[in-house]
């Protein structure tokens, strides 16, 4: 299974937005709702941003969207502050029933 | 939110099998999927396979002829064995709950293959 396809980097000034796209194909993305974003920041474990698309978790902050338009994804992070500097990882599950990642984004807060 | 830990050695010889336990508790492991992930260092995130509370499984397809998960209700664990390794399986390993998504992650465990 190839991996979901994500820019490598992205960046924005604060106050700004950005918008992050994960593409995918019509077996995972576009197939399914059960696409998951992820916020990593250096030496710890992924946390949870979005799931089913557009849901966010209890605690995440509102600044933080998901939506979808056939195959991909996209994370949109809008009033963008210093600590939303970190890599964002989006993932699906597939028609085959296995879990597919995307390549990670670099966010840049300039 | 539960909380989970992962355990085993941190150094493993090539050609000889990885093996990583996953300690989960602040809830019960019933009604959910149980995940593996690793990353390399200064890579991306992979999956590596899921396991449901009443033993069904599913592995990575590149990793599938090399990969046990198997769980362990009574003991609240959940293990993952990776067989044949070699200098392309050093990653952080990741055990969480979920499948996509995965609500709750472990803080990881470097796992480096070398002699």
């Amino acid at each position: 299974q190839s991996a979901l396809t994500q820019p490598a980097s992205v960046s924005g000034s604060p106050g700004q937005s950005i918008t992050i796209p994960c593409t995918g194909t019509s077996s995972d993305v576009g197939g399914h709702n059960y696409v998951s974003w992820y916020q990593q920041h250096p030496g710890k474990a992924p946390k949870l941003l979005i799931n089913e698309v557009s849901n966010r978790p209890s605690g995440v902050s509102n600044r933080f969207s998901g939506s979808r338009s056939g195959n991909t994804a996209s994370l949109t992070i809008s009033g963008l502050q210093a600590e939303d500097e970190a890599h964002y990882y989006c993932n699906s599950y597939t028609s085959s029933v296995t879990v597919v990642f995307g390549g990670g984004t670099k966010l840049t807060v300039l | 939110q539960m909380q989970l830990q992962e355990s085993g050695p941190g150094l493993v010889k090539p050609s000889e099998t990885l093996s990583l336990t996953c300690t989960v508790s602040g809830g019960s492991m019933s009604g959910y999927f149980w995940s593996w992930i690793r990353q390399p260092p200064g890579k991306g995130l992979e999956w590596i396979g899921f396991i449901h509370y009443s033993g069904d499984s599913n592995s990575n397809p590149s990793l599938r002829s090399r990969v046990t998960i198997s769980i362990d209700t009574s003991k609240n664990q959940f293990s993952l064995k990776l067989n044949y390794v070699t200098a392309a399986d050093t990653a952080v390993y990741y055990c969480a709950r979920g499948r996509v998504p995965s609500d709750d992650w472990g803080q990881g465990t470097l796992v480096t293959v070398s002699s």
